[in-house]
């Protein structure tokens, strides 16, 4: 399996443009997971789901985020629009859930910069 | 709030020296306590877990210690080796249906050749 893969891995765009990042788990894992790194506040969860039903979207940070999973290999973070605050790397994580020692497998990552 | 604490922020540890990172949480629901290694330009990877009804897990020089009453936990690394250069995050997952993971803030670790 070749992992969690996220694109793009860089992103840069203007202020108040739409941006999409894309992430697709590793096949059989039935949670996935949305994290936001900044140097500030660290890895912060921003959503999750399970069998593709979305179940806290609590650390989305504002209505300008909104995150999808159409289907069990597919999810997509969108922000818009987005502003320079939201400049930070966002990472995919994929898991087995009932799994009871659960590992969280993460993607490499997308870096996006809002200028 | 944040659920986990993690301590310190950067760490310098000369070649073969121990290092060690602590981290404490306050949510009793928690029920495994991995640990995460990053390296630059990668993402979060997992180090070595323990569940809260065992004191010590051993994997190679990479060693949890758990103190379930006092709600810490530690990582020492034996030996520390310039590779071992990296951000380390404590993480703990709450029991239930949800399993998602709580990240500490992260320490960063520079071992010196």
């Amino acid at each position: 399996d070749a992992g969690v893969i996220q694109s793009p891995r860089h992103e840069v765009t203007e202020m108040g443009q739409e941006v999409t990042l894309r992430c697709k788990p590793i096949s059989g894992h039935n949670s996935l997971f949305w994290y936001r790194q900044t140097m500030m506040r660290g890895l912060e969860l921003l959503i999750y789901f399970n069998n593709n039903v979305p179940i806290d979207d609590s650390g989305m940070p504002e209505d300008r985020f909104s995150a999808k999973m159409p289907n069990a290999s597919f999810s997509t973070l969108k922000i818009q629009p987005s502003e320079p605050r939201d400049s930070a790397v966002y990472f995919c994580a994929s898991s087995l859930l009932g799994d009871m020692n659960t590992e969280a497998f993460f993607g490499q990552g997308t870096r996006l910069t809002v200028v | 709030q944040q659920q986990v604490k993690q301590s310190p922020q950067s760490l310098i540890v000369q070649k073969g020296g121990i290092s060690i990172i602590n981290c404490a949480y306050e949510n009793t629901a928690f029920d495994y306590f991995p640990w995460y290694q990053q390296f630059p330009g990668k993402g979060p990877a997992l180090l070595i877990a323990i569940r809260p009804d065992v004191s010590e897990k051993k994997e190679g020089r990479f060693t949890i210690s758990f103190n379930k009453s006092a709600k810490q936990f530690s990582l020492h690394i034996m030996d520390s080796q310039p590779g071992d250069s990296a951000t380390y995050f404590c993480a703990a997952i709450s029991s239930g249906s949800a399993r998602q993971l709580t990240f500490g803030s992260g320490t960063q670790l520079t071992v010196l050749p």
